[in-house]
């Protein structure tokens, strides 16, 4: 069983419709949480960031824990065909980046 | 990605060729990273070094060798490159400013490489 699980897609959504990303994960010692957005032929860029459980909101995003279920979502609101990517969920035990699991990506279309 | 830059950007090389895949960072930041991409596999660490120096193993270091050449470089080398070394390769710093205990990561742009 892979430490980070993730829905590879691909999901495809009209523009300004709400999306819905996720992760399960086994770990239960998973305290980071992070969602990485990569366009193609690029690198990973950090989006969000959280430690232990609850939501954080960024303009329109947010992102959700839930480690009673071992369950992390990416919200994305009003979504733009900007936002067409991959994105990636990543998680650590501890801090330092030496020790991150990532999941393997949902690549999202959004349509114009 | 500004603030690390890799090189080359795209390498084909024949099985057991050898090549370095170059690193270098401006954000003046301690620890360093190189991680592996692969379809259905996520971004896993090759190795990484914590400081100047100092060099560790991450959870797929077999087939590569790497130098902390300063502060600022980091090198990752395949000595005898096999098909299975097929990737994409990504160097990284921490991304933020929390005296190197950063969990988030900041990449660069990736080497695509192929190993025929």
């Amino acid at each position: 069983q892979k430490e980070v699980e993730q829905d590879p897609g691909p999901l495809s959504v009209p523009e300004g419709a709400i999306v819905s990303l996720n992760c399960t994960y086994s770990n239960s010692a998973f305290q980071y949480f992070m969602w990485y957005r990569q366009y193609s032929r690029k690198g990973p860029e950090l989006l969000m960031y959280t430690y232990s459980s609850g939501n954080k909101e960024d303009g329109r995003f947010t992102a959700q824990v839930d480690k009673s279920s071992k369950y992390i979502s990416l919200f994305i609101r009003d979504s733009q065909p900007s936002d067409s990517a991959t994105y990636l969920c990543a998680m650590s035990v501890g801090p330092g980046a030496n020790n991150l699991f990532f999941g393997t990506g949902t690549r999202l279309t959004v349509i114009p | 990605n500004a603030g690390v830059t890799q090189t080359p950007k795209f390498q084909v090389l024949k099985t057991g060729q050898s090549m370095t895949l170059q690193c270098a960072q401006d954000m003046n930041h301690n620890s360093m990273y190189w991680y592996r991409q692969d379809p259905g596999m996520g971004l896993r660490l090759i190795y990484y070094s914590a400081s100047e120096g100092t060099t560790d193993k991450g959870e797929v270091p077999n087939g590569y060798n790497v130098s902390r050449l300063n502060k600022r470089e980091f090198s990752l080398r395949l000595e005898s490159a096999a098909p299975s070394q097929t990737s994409v390769y990504f160097c990284a710093i921490p991304a933020g400013d929390r005296g190197g205990m950063n969990t988030e990561a900041f990449f660069g742009q990736g080497t695509r490489l192929t190993v025929v």
